[in-house]
């Protein structure tokens, strides 16, 4: 069985700070794909990372795929009242996998 | 449809009854996913299709539990016997093909009484 983990499970912050959120997995993914839940809808697609040690930038998040293609990270600038919600890495391609795999989510509040 | 559409949206049952969830993929899309969601909890991953075959039910909770997509479009995930802990958001997505993009519906809240 694939497993993601991401932490922290939650994460409460200050609007203006900074944080970063974490995707890690023992196994390797051909590409991974980070997506946003806000409450009372489905998850939407943020970001696709496939090239080890890919970065992309989507305004002011940050993606990044590890050079193992095993593990991801998300880094928020100046975070908003705007980018609460639930986040939640999905692996594609894992050895011995079919489909993908999602992690259980990061759920983020950031307070006025 | 222009995306993934999930019906009934909503959903009030008795403890004990059966309840049918469904899901209209978008077209053409291969790759077809059911997740349960609690309140304030991540995604639980029920089930996977590719085409009309399930490669991957490891996440169906129980035997009461079953799912079924036919003309490689429309699925069904049905609950039999509901249990209280049955009650979550049931979410649906498809995708072009096993690593593309997941697309997601709005869900069914399932709630039994």
């Amino acid at each position: 069985t694939q497993l993601l983990e991401q932490s922290p499970q939650f994460l409460s912050i200050q609007e203006g700070e900074n944080l970063t959120v974490y995707c890690n997995s023992s196994s390797v993914f051909s590409s991974l794909q980070w997506y946003r839940q806000e409450p009372g809808e489905g998850p939407v697609l943020l970001v696709t990372v496939v090239t080890g040690g890919e970065v992309k930038k989507l305004k002011r998040l940050t993606f990044q795929f590890g050079d193992a293609r095993k593990d991801s990270s998300l880094h928020i600038t100046a975070a908003q009242p705007g980018d609460t919600g639930l986040y939640l890495c999905a692996g594609a391609g894992g050895r011995g996998a079919d489909g993908l795999t999602f992690g259980k989510g990061t759920h983020l509040i950031i307070q006025p | 449809g222009a995306g993934v559409s999930q019906s009934p949206s909503n959903k009030v049952t008795e403890k004990g009854k059966d309840v049918e969830l469904r899901c209209d993929p978008i077209s053409g899309h291969t790759a077809l996913y059911w997740y349960r969601q609690s309140l304030g909890q991540g995604l639980e991953f029920l089930i996977y299709f590719q085409g009309n075959s399930a490669p991957d039910k490891s996440g169906l909770p129980s035997d009461r539990f079953s799912a079924e997509r036919t003309g490689g479009s429309v699925s069904t995930l049905t609950i039999q016997r509901t249990q209280q802990e049955d009650s979550a958001v049931y979410l649906c997505a498809s995708s072009l093909d096993r690593a593309h993009e997941a697309f997601f519906g709005q869900g069914t809240r399932l709630t039994v009484v």
